[in-house]
């Protein structure tokens, strides 16, 4: 139980381009979901929480117009890198709080974004 | 104050042996604890965690020792496997949100 899946796993775009990357609790309904970032041997930095229905809360430092995340339902959230820039290359994964349980975070595999 | 600090940054270990990673923190507004696991190019794995108002947790190998007074907590990997081998981050979480995650240790489990 208590299964993510993002999609799609890596994806390659050029510059000024934007994509899209899917978080899907397949098992169990979310309240919370929750975007991190990256960077090769380094820890997840937490970009945004997101509750179903509601805006999103961005952590300082991080561009809202730039990182567009939806949480239209219980259990997908999208979200979406506009203008994209080889600086935003990253291992974008998204997590997942158990409604009624959202001490517990379940993780995505993750997407891998190269901006070329 | 939102900091976690987490060492050792890397770990080697003998099959069969002890793996010891710590953490600290300096929020006490922080009312859970987990462990993560961690492979290359994979999501993390909720391995274990713990809530403050207990002070050990065991699940299988895997145990966690907290220590309230001095903000400390820990992992201890019990009869450590090749298998084992990952990079293991910790985390702290006040009332379900604001996950803030350590640097992160990896993990060598020599056969």
């Amino acid at each position: 139980g208590a299964v993510v899946s993002q999609h799609p796993s890596w994806v390659i775009c050029k510059s000024g381009t934007s994509v899209k990357i899917e978080c899907r609790s397949l098992d169990f309904q979310a309240t919370t979901m929750f975007w991190y970032r990256q960077f090769p041997k380094q820890s997840l930095m937490l970009m945004a929480t997101s509750n179903e229905g509601s805006k999103a809360t961005y952590e300082q430092g991080v561009e809202k117009d730039k990182f567009l995340i939806n949480h239209a339902s219980l259990t997908l959230s999208t979200l979406t890198v506009t203008s994209a820039h080889p600086e935003d290359s990253s291992f974008y994964i998204c997590s997942a709080g158990l409604a009624g349980r959202s001490y517990e975070q379940y993780f995505g595999p993750g997407t891998r974004l190269t901006v070329t | 104050q939102q900091q976690v600090k987490q060492s050792p940054q890397s770990l080697i270990v003998q099959k069969g042996g002890i793996s010891i990673i710590n953490c600290a923190y300096e929020n006490t507004a922080f009312d859970y604890f987990p462990w993560y696991q961690q492979f290359p190019g994979k999501g993390p794995a909720l391995l274990i965690a713990i809530r403050p108002d207990v002070s050990e947790k065991k699940e299988g190998r895997f145990t966690i020792s907290f220590n309230k007074s001095a903000k400390q907590f820990s992992l201890h990997i019990m009869d450590s496997q090749p298998g084992d081998s990952a990079t293991y981050f910790c985390a702290a979480s006040n009332y379900g949100q604001n996950f803030v995650f350590g640097p992160g240790t990896r993990l060598s489990v020599l056969p």
